[in-house]
């Protein structure tokens, strides 16, 4: 089966950094997923890590390493509308590759 | 244009009532999901499928059911046996194996009193 953790809330200003943590453990992994929800909205993908590293998109950037079961989302030059729940995803090895677990979000408030 | 279409956006039934919940896509993807998500809780996998006319059961199965027979639809009926059915349900949708991401539909939030 699979746990995933990550934080239930952080706050932090606007125009700032915030890192958002998720551990994972796993019977089977086949890369991690980051997405952004905004209340009552459908989940968006934001990133996605499969090897060890770093991936930068713009503002966002997800780290993974898979030998510690950890990867965090960095948000740079955080902006209100930032405030949104993250949502950690682990797709496991099973339901033809492409089955995913969510963790339960970390909710994100950006403040002035 | 292309996209997933989820209706309604909120639907309201009485207790003991069937209700089933839509999901339509044009974006010719193989595979299909359903998701439930709880207030405090992660998105957790209902019923998914691969392919036309075959699904499984995902995390959460019990008091649920689908069907599968066209590609582009993979409507979720919620049965008086399902406990608490008071949830927003996500249904999401990918290319297949090799592909990455799943991409979602806006959501209709089940009211049942």
């Amino acid at each position: 089966g699979q746990n995933i953790d990550q934080p239930t809330e952080m706050t932090a200003t606007e125009g700032a950094i915030v890192q958002i943590n998720c551990t994972y453990q796993t019977s089977g992994f086949n890369g991690l997923f980051w997405y952004q929800q905004h209340a009552g909205e459908a989940p968006t993908f934001l990133s996605y890590n499969v090897l060890d590293g770093l991936e930068e998109k713009g503002r966002f950037s997800s780290f993974l390493s898979r030998s510690k079961g950890y990867s965090y989302l960095l948000l740079k030059e955080l902006q209100m509308k930032d405030s949104a729940s993250y949502l950690c995803a682990v797709r496991g090895l099973t339901g033809g590759g492409n089955k995913l677990t969510f963790g339960t979000g970390t909710q994100l408030k950006v403040e002035l | 244009d292309g996209g997933i279409t989820q209706s309604p956006k909120y639907l309201f039934r009485k207790e003991g009532q069937n209700v089933t919940l839509s999901c339509e896509q044009n974006l010719n993807h193989d595979a299909m999901y359903w998701y439930r998500q709880d207030p405090g809780q992660g998105l957790r996998l209902i019923y998914y499928s691969q392919i036309v006319n075959d699904f499984q059961k995902g995390d959460i199965a019990e008091g649920y059911s689908v069907s599968r027979e066209k590609k582009e639809s993979f409507p979720l009926t919620v049965t008086s046996a399902q406990k608490n059915p008071t949830a927003f349900y996500l249904c999401a949708t990918s290319p297949g194996r090799a592909e990455y991401e799943q991409y979602f539909g806006p959501g209709t939030r089940l009211t049942v009193t």
